[in-house]
């Protein structure tokens, strides 16, 4: 089945600094890509939809100056946390679906990657 | 705008079987989606159902009532395993693109 890679899986960062997590599909081509984060015992939230070649679409509330996502190629979408702080240590998880018409199970999450600011 | 009801948690006894509801308020009617999501991994596919009905699929079973908002997620021969999240999701289509909302998710403990 398709496969959607996270990296890196774990990162700490210090307060102010930034860091890039990247996500890319490995056998099929993702012209969109969404970004979720996760806080211990919560559901996910989703942060905003990565477009291939465009802008990403940000949903309410999430900070697109804080949370820049590119999505520079029909296989990887990276989403960078600038000037990081601890409220910002979560879970984030991408996904992306897959090709074909049907919805089924072709959306494919990324394994994860769990930032912690210090 | 959507909106999805699941319990916060539940617990359960190895063996037993276990129902898991979901409600679900959507402008439009994509399917319903649910995952399990073990703590500090990612969400890992159970069922998708667009019709209504029981769909089984070995020990997880799901259904769907669409005139009622409504899907259950049914767990059979439960196993120290199934301690989890399971998330409750309906697809949100919107032109080109498409977001998964999930619910709050619902924690399960399984007991020995």
């Amino acid at each position: 089945g398709a496969v959607v890679s996270q990296h890196p899986s774990r990162v700490i960062c210090k307060s102010g600094t930034s860091v890039k997590i990247e996500c890319r599909s490995l056998d099929f081509q993702a012209t969109t890509m969404f970004w979720y984060r996760q806080f211990p015992k919560k559901s996910l939230m989703l942060m905003a939809t990565s477009n291939e070649g465009s802008k990403a679409t940000y949903e309410q509330g999430v900070e697109k100056d804080k949370f820049l996502i590119n999505h520079a190629s029909l296989t990887l979408s990276t989403l960078t946390v600038t000037s990081a702080h601890p409220e910002d240590s979560s879970f984030y998880i991408c996904s992306a679906r897959g090709g074909g018409n049907t919805v089924g199970n072709t959306i494919y999450f990324g394994e994860g990657s769990w930032l912690t600011v210090v | 705008g959507q909106n999805i009801d699941q319990p916060t948690e539940m617990t359960a006894t190895e063996g037993a079987i276990v129902q898991i509801n979901c409600t679900y308020q959507t402008s439009g009617f994509n399917g319903l989606f649910w995952y399990q999501q073990h703590a500090g991994e990612a969400p890992t596919f159970l069922s998708y159902n667009v019709l209504d009905g029981l769909e089984e699929k070995g020990r997880f079973s799901s259904f769907l009532s669409r005139s009622k908002g409504y899907s259950y997620l049914l767990l059979k021969e439960l196993q120290m395993k199934d301690s989890a999240s399971y998330l409750c999701a309906v697809p949100n289509y919107g032109g080109a693109t498409n977001k998964l909302i999930f619910g709050t998710g619902t924690l399960l403990a399984v007991q020995p």
